[in-house]
């Protein structure tokens, strides 16, 4: 089966500059997170969905950061106006409608901000 | 909050040494708990995992025993390769499917 599916794979933006990120998830995967992963340091959630509605938000930057999942399918990740402290990886991952089963993850956005 | 620990790295091998990498985790309830390796430039693969008390989750000669008692869910490998040079992540899912992931360990195994 096809995995979790993101891109680009890396983007290099000013400060100040907006960018978005895009994602595919697993078919028949309800759920769909995005994770921030700054070097060295392990992947922190920066928002759950199930299905299209949000299951956990709380540490995304609303401020700066925005995210969707239209149709229960696809999400774009925002961030508008970006900061050098958001150069990080950036991952996508999903599973499927089964309590506590695993996350299937997408290879991750690279973001670098100067 | 739920939350994981473990073991702080770098850590450096020679090929064929035993590997240990602890993990200890908090919880309410009952957490099932993964063990994810990530290759440079790649994300995250599932490596093996434990859903229950006592389950040995187990792949690719690493294995990891579910320990309620002690809260701990240790990766081991009696003879590590050059081929496993990556960084492991501890994690667990708890009610609503929602992933704790630890700070990673990484791991250089040289010839």
């Amino acid at each position: 089966e096809a995995g979790v599916a993101q891109s680009p794979r890396y983007k290099i933006i000013e400060k100040r500059q907006s960018v978005a990120f895009w994602c595919n998830p697993i078919s028949g995967h309800a759920t769909l997170y995005w994770y921030q992963q700054i070097l060295g340091q392990g992947p922190k959630l920066l928002i759950q969905f199930q299905n299209n509605g949000v299951v956990d938000d709380s540490q995304l930057p609303k401020d700066r950061f925005s995210a969707e999942r239209l149709k229960g399918v696809d999400s774009t990740l925002k961030i508008q106006p970006a900061k050098l402290e958001d150069s990080a990886v950036y991952l996508c991952a999903s599973s499927p409608p089964i309590t506590w089963t695993e996350a299937f993850f997408g290879q991750g956005t690279r973001l670098t901000v100067v | 909050g739920d939350s994981v620990t473990q073991m702080e790295g770098p850590v450096t091998l020679s090929e064929e040494a035993f590997l240990t990498i602890n993990c200890t985790y908090t919880a309410t309830g009952y957490p099932s708990l993964f063990w994810y390796v990530q290759y440079p430039g790649e994300g995250l693969q599932l490596l093996l995992k434990a859903t229950k008390a006592d389950d040995k989750g187990s792949n690719k000669g690493f294995e990891a025993t579910y320990r309620k008692e002690t809260t701990s869910f240790h990766l081991e490998k009696g003879s590590v390769q050059v081929s496993d040079s990556a960084v492991y992540f501890c994690a667990l899912s708890s009610t609503g499917n929602q992933f704790y992931f630890g700070t990673g360990t990484s791991l250089t195994v040289i010839p």
